[in-house]
């Protein structure tokens, strides 16, 4: 069964650091790519950043570009968002998605449970 | 980047009623277009990928169709687990975009 499990938000004040993970298990990470998703309280999805399988190559939406680092650990089955410079338009709950990628088809096909970031002084 | 535009935003309807909801793109999108449900308090779940082909283990009620610009969601016949928001997603370009939603509620 694959999972995604996150770990690591919370309550941090604008302009500071966060980091946090999410471990994978049930299927074989480092033939996926993976990404981040995030949600902004009772608002809209909105994709983040992705990886691929290998951790050679990143994207990131424009405005988190400079300031968030998507990265992983394949040995460990793990990824991670780094945050820096963090605002307050960066409130929301963060998801852990894995990205498939291949032929005519791209989508988030598991996710996990989510994990809650509030940035606020 | 390409803005998605879901309507209705909200949609009350019967069990056992055929539901269509819609999804427009600012541009041609090629079919490159998920659909993902999500219950309250829950992560989204993939329904559709590409237009129409439906992820393993979800309902056959569920169906997407469209091209170009156009899409759309059905479920032929609602049943009250299928309350949730609906969002699509279009994969057509960088950044990957979604829909605003559209709640789905049992009249």
């Amino acid at each position: 069964e694959v999972q995604l499990v996150e770990s690591g938000g919370g309550l941090v004040q604008p302009g500071r650091s966060l980091k946090f993970s999410c471990a994978a298990s049930g299927f074989t990470f480092s033939d996926y790519a993976m990404a981040w998703v995030r949600q902004a309280p009772k608002k809209g999805l909105e994709w983040v950043a992705t990886i691929i399988y290998d951790g050679s190559s990143t994207y990131y939406r424009d405005s988190v570009k400079g300031r968030f680092t998507i990265s992983r650990d394949n040995a460990k089955s793990t990824l991670y968002l780094q945050m820096d410079s963090l605002r307050s338009e960066d409130t929301a709950t963060y998801y852990c998605a894995r990205h498939v990628n291949r032929y005519n088809y791209d989508y988030f096909d598991y996710w996990g449970q989510g994990v809650m970031v509030t940035v606020s002084s | 980047d390409i803005q998605m535009t879901q309507s209705p935003s909200l949609l009350s309807a019967s069990v056992g009623d055929r539901v269509t909801l819609s999804c427009k793109a600012s541009q041609n999108i090629y079919k490159y277009l998920n659909w993902y449900q999500q219950k309250l308090g829950e992560a989204p779940k993939l329904l559709i990928y590409y237009t129409n082909s439906l992820q393993t283990g979800i309902p056959s009620r569920f169906s997407g169709s469209g091209s170009g610009t156009d899409y759309t969601l059905t479920i032929s016949s609602l049943q009250p687990e299928d309350v949730a928001t609906y969002f699509c997603q279009q994969y057509n370009s960088w950044p990957l975009t979604f829909g605003s939603g559209t709640k789905l509620e049992i009249k």
